[in-house]
Order: C-alpha cells, then sequence, then structure tokens
C-alpha cells in the first residue's frame, strides 16, 4: 500500500520560505506525477503544482513566481518551497499522488498534511 | 482558469435517504472530473475518477455521471459514516477544487 509522509516547519515568519518535504513508500515513484496542494477556510483546496518522475513541473500561474518543486528519486522524496510568504500562505499542505491513463486527472494517495503558519 | 460550482453548499438528510450533489464548470472538462470525500482532520479521499468511475474500496452505493459541464455524485442510502464534505475536482491545463458540499445529519 502506497502511504505518503509529510513534514516540515509548521510555524513561519512573514517573508520567510515554507519548506516542505514528502516521502512515498510502498509503491512506484515513476512513472507518476506527484503534486502539492493546500487547504485553507478562505480559499478551499488550491492546487500549488505537480512535478513529475523526471523532474518536469507545471505550477499553478497564481503561485509560480514563488513556488519551487524538485525530487529526490534516490530517496522517493518531493520537496515544496514557497518563498516570501505572507499570512495568506497560511494552511494544511498536503502532497499526493497523480494517477490517470494517458493524462494524469486525479489524486490517489495523499499525505496526512501539515499545518503551516504564518505569524509575526 | 476553469471554476467548479458546487451544490448545495450544505445538504442536511437521514441515514437512509438518498443524496445527491451536483458539480458544474465554467467550461467543458469532457469526463475529466473525480469526486473526494473529506472527513474533519483527514486528508480528502478520492471516491470517483473520470466522471463515474469509482475508486477502488469505493462501497456502490456511491455513483456518479456527468460529461462536459454538469455532473453528479449519487449516494443511494445514506450511512452514518457518509456525513462528511465532498468535492469534485477537474483537470484542464492544471487542477482546480470546487468549493465543496457538506453534508451533514438532519
Amino acid at each position: 500500500q502506497v502511504q505518503l509522509q509529510q513534514w516540515g516547519a509548521g510555524l513561519l515568519k512573514p517573508s520567510e520560505t515554507l519548506s516542505l518535504t514528502c516521502a512515498v513508500y510502498g509503491g512506484s515513484f515513476s512513472p507518476f506525477h506527484w503534486s502539492w496542494i493546500r487547504q485553507s477556510p478562505g480559499k478551499g483546496l488550491e492546487w500549488i503544482g505537480e512535478i513529475g518522475h523526471s523532474g518536469s513541473t507545471n505550477y499553478n500561474p497564481s503561485l509560480k513566481s514563488r513556488v519551487t518543486m524538485s525530487l529526490d528519486t534516490s530517496k522517493n522524496q518531493i520537496s515544496l518551497n514557497l518563498k516570501s510568504v505572507t499570512a495568506a500562505d497560511t494552511a494544511v499542505y498536503y502532497c499526493a499522488r497523480e494517477s490517470g491513463g494517458i493524462l494524469y486527472t486525479r489524486f490517489d494517495f495523499w499525505g496526512q498534511g501539515t499545518l503551516v503558519t504564518v505569524s509575526s | 482558469e476553469i471554476v467548479l460550482t458546487q451544490s448545495p453548499a450544505t445538504l442536511s438528510l437521514s441515514p437512509g435517504e438518498r443524496a445527491t450533489l451536483s458539480c458544474r464548470a465554467s467550461q467543458s472538462v469532457t469526463n475529466y472530473l473525480a469526486w473526494y470525500q473529506q472527513k474533519p482532520g483527514q486528508a480528502p479521499r478520492l471516491l470517483i475518477y473520470d466522471a463515474s468511475n469509482r475508486a477502488t474500496g469505493v462501497p456502490a452505493r456511491f455513483s456518479a455521471s456527468g460529461s462536459g459541464t454538469d455532473f453528479t455524485l449519487t449516494i443511494s442510502s445514506l450511512e452514518p459514516e457518509d456525513f462528511a464534505v465532498y468535492y469534485c475536482q477537474q483537470r484542464s491545463n492544471w487542477y482546480s477544487f470546487g468549493q465543496g458540499t457538506k453534508l451533514e445529519i438532519k
């Protein structure tokens, strides 16, 4: 059974960089794509971006200028960096596996979520 | 950007009743529409993918239909564990989610 375990700092000050890591256990890392999604009371579920097993990335245009995703295939880990955070970035952050046929269309496995709070 | 609008925002029903949830897209998503269930403190759980296919382990009381811009999730006979928030999600150039329907016990 595929399991995603994520971790990272939960409390940040404005202007700092959010850094989260997600490890994949019990399943193949490739050929899947991997996404980060966040959930806040004000904006609901928001897709942040995705990274493919080859390292190709695709980001939500609204966050693209601040987001970087990377992967470490030797450790089956993906990472998220979001720079210059503000209070509006306070949310629960999830990593998730994408699945599908020709096109990846849904998220079939999710991490447990990490609450990130931005406060001075 | 494709916007997904779910209705109703809240649905109050009793166990054993039938639930019908709606998701409307601002433009066609063909059949690339998924449904998720989320309970408090948990990550969303995939229920339905590609508009009408149940994910692994999802009970048969969950069914879904639709294509293009109008989609429906139906729970034929509500069990106590079905009371949760339900989200639809689409994939075009990128992903987006609806704002959710809260299914609560009447």
